[in-house]
Order: C-alpha cells, then structure tokens, then sequence
C-alpha cells in the first residue's frame, strides 16, 4: 500500500523556469515532510522540509507547499537550473518516529 | 552538514555467498539507523529499522534471516546479505538518524549489489 505517492514519474522544465513537483499522501497521521534529490547511483540528499504546523516552507529557490485538508505537497524551483535534473522523491514521517515513506520519485530535466 | 558513508558503493558477488553492506555516521551518534532498497524505476523502500544495541525491527515482507542487520555502536550498523541470489541485486541504502529530533535523516551513498 503506497502511503505517499507522487503521480507524474517524468517532468521536463525549460532552464530559467518554475519547476512544479507535486505529492500526495494518504495517512492523516504524516505530519512532517521532506524532499530529496537522487543523482543516478548515489544516495538521496535531502533538500528541504515542512511540519504539518506550517503550510509553507521557502530556502532558496526551493519552497515546499503544503496543504493538509487535500493532503498534497508541492515542491517550487525557481528559477530551474540544469543543475537540478535529477530525481525527486518525496517523503513522510509520522510523529512516532523517524520512519519515512517515501513516493516513487518524479525525475526532473532541466533543459538548457 | 552530518555524514553518513556507506560501504562497498559497489559489489558484485556470487550466488550462494554472503555480502556485508557497512553503514557508519562519521560525525554524529546515530540511535537509529534505517536501511533501504531501492529497485531500478521504484521508490525507497524500507527494510528495516535498527536501534543500537538492540534486534532491528522489519517491515513486512523481509526476511530477517536473509538481511541481517547488525548496529553494535551508534556509529556504525550493517546489513548482511546472506545466501545472495541475482533476485537480491539491488540499490541498498542506508539512513541515520538521531533521537528524539525527527525529520532529517541522513543518508548512505548507497551500495549497488549485483549477484551473478
């Protein structure tokens, strides 16, 4: 059963523009999030994080919406960079512990 | 920031043989450490959770006497892959974390396993 999901496996992005990454999870009891970045054959990185407490979440050029009455997330990038390509994958964690779920990641290309 | 290495990156070994995956936290005391695996195109899937000096706890699905996971010291736990077969070929990572903090979790470089 996937927990948190993430729909669209693929995203293409002009270099310059928004990126949009969306994320949808299923367990009301997910009260904080995270996105990582996966480079092919490395571990992830994470990136930047929300608690349920909050709706958004900016750092740089990276913000994290979220919105828990649709139970959706959203990471923003912008302005993309090539440098960005990669793969995404968004994660929740209950309050129990430090056990995340992850989605099955949306791999972004950046096109110069 | 903290640094979590993992070791091999990569290893290829022979069915039937057993493979050790080592996960240390170089500059911070990990009370939990997560592993993780990844097949090609899938999501991070979770195998088990370690807490030092403790039996680790598996998800449903994994066979604890297949993956056995060691975390003698909060630096350092590892997973055993015993009696390899190709099906277990695999990206296998590893996350630390520190109690009671929740939220980041740093992870491994990830280990590439390939059984031929």
């Amino acid at each position: 059963d996937q927990q948190v999901k993430q729909n669209s496996p693929s995203l293409s992005v002009q270099e310059g523009r928004i990126s949009i990454l969306n994320c949808d999870y299923t367990n009301s009891m997910f009260d904080y999030f995270l996105w990582y970045k996966k480079y092919p054959a490395e571990g992830p990185t994470f990136l930047i994080s929300i608690s349920s407490i909050k709706d958004k979440n900016e750092d740089g050029r990276f913000t994290v919406f979220l919105n828990k009455s649709a139970k959706h997330l959203s990471l923003h990038i912008v302005p993309s960079q090539p440098g960005d390509s990669a793969v995404y994958f968004c994660a929740a964690s209950a309050k129990s512990g430090n056990q995340f779920y992850f989605g099955t990641g949306t791999s972004l290309t950046v096109i110069p | 920031g903290a640094v979590v290495s993992q070791h091999p990156s990569r290893v290829i070994c022979k069915s039937g043989t057993s493979v050790k995956i080592e996960c240390r936290s170089l500059d911070f005391q990990a009370t939990t450490m997560f592993w993780y695996r990844q097949f090609p195109k899938q999501s991070l899937m979770l195998m088990a959770t370690s807490n030092e000096g403790s039996k680790a706890t598996y998800e449903q699905g994994v066979e604890k006497d297949k993956f056995l996971i060691n975390h003698a010291s909060l630096t350092l736990s590892t997973l055993t892959v015993t009696s390899a077969h190709p099906e277990d070929s695999s990206f296998y990572i590893c996350s630390a974390a520190i109690r009671p903090s929740i939220g980041r979790a740093f992870f491994g470089q990830g280990t590439r396993l390939t059984v031929v």
